[in-house]
């Protein structure tokens, strides 16, 4: 089992509809979760990170984390197709080191495509 | 100007040549990240260094090795390149932020060939 999955893809919806996108985790521990947004050639950017259980709003992006269940999600409302990339789920680990300062790594699911037609 | 950036951007090289790639920051970050991303793989961790006597490998550090020269600059060399090391580098920096974990600023990347 990969540490970190999303959704196969690629993902298509129409403008204006919701996109969810999902992401499950093994590691039970892990403590923070992020979605990063990555277009075509360029690099990854943080759109959200959540970490607590429940729901997380920012705009257009709601995340979502149930840690019993070991599944953050994203949902993007009212698609644009400025919507259309990979987004990439990541996670922390629970691993620490003394004092409690997060190691810092992220593991990344593999991505999803996603694309949102007019 | 760029908060993380990498240079070169682009680079075609031949199998067995020792390449290096470069990365600088001036966001005073003291954790830095190599990755790699193949198609369908995400990214993948090659080494990370979370100050500059703290280096560690990641994932997939095999063919690899790297260089903190500062806190700013962080560098990936392949000794000796193969062309299954073809692929797209991203630099990352983080700073520490305690036990919540740890926003991850990417450089814009380097597309390396290996012929």
């Amino acid at each position: 089992q990969k540490e970190v999955e999303q959704n196969s893809g690629p993902l298509s919806v129409p403008e204006g509809a919701i996109a969810s996108l999902n992401c499950t985790y093994s590691d039970r521990g892990s403590q923070s979760f992020f979605w990063y947004r990555q277009y075509s050639g360029k690099s990854p950017e943080l759109i959200m990170s959540i970490y607590s259980n429940g729901d997380k709003e920012d705009g257009r992006f709601t995340a979502q984390l149930n840690k019993a269940s070991q599944y953050v999600s994203l949902l993007i409302r009212d698609s644009q197709p400025s919507d259309s990339a990979t987004y990439l789920c990541a996670v922390n680990p629970s691993s620490t080191r003394a004092g409690g300062t997060s190691y810092g790594k992220l593991t990344f699911g593999q991505g999803t495509i996603l694309t949102v037609h007019p | 100007d760029a908060d993380v950036t990498q240079t070169p951007r682009n680079r075609i090289t031949k199998t067995g040549k020792r390449i290096m790639l470069e990365c600088s920051q001036t966001k005073g970050h003291d954790r830095m990240y190599w990755y790699r991303q193949d198609p369908g793989l995400g990214l993948r961790l090659i080494y990370y260094s979370f100050d500059v006597k703290d280096i560690n490998k990641g994932e997939i550090s095999d063919g690899y090795s790297v260089s903190r020269q500062a806190q700013a600059k962080f560098s990936l060399s392949l000794e000796s390149a193969i062309p299954n090391q073809t692929a797209l580098y991203f630099c990352a920096t983080s700073d520490t932020q305690g036990a919540l974990g740890e926003t991850q600023y990417f450089g814009p990347g380097t597309r390396l060939l290996v012929l």
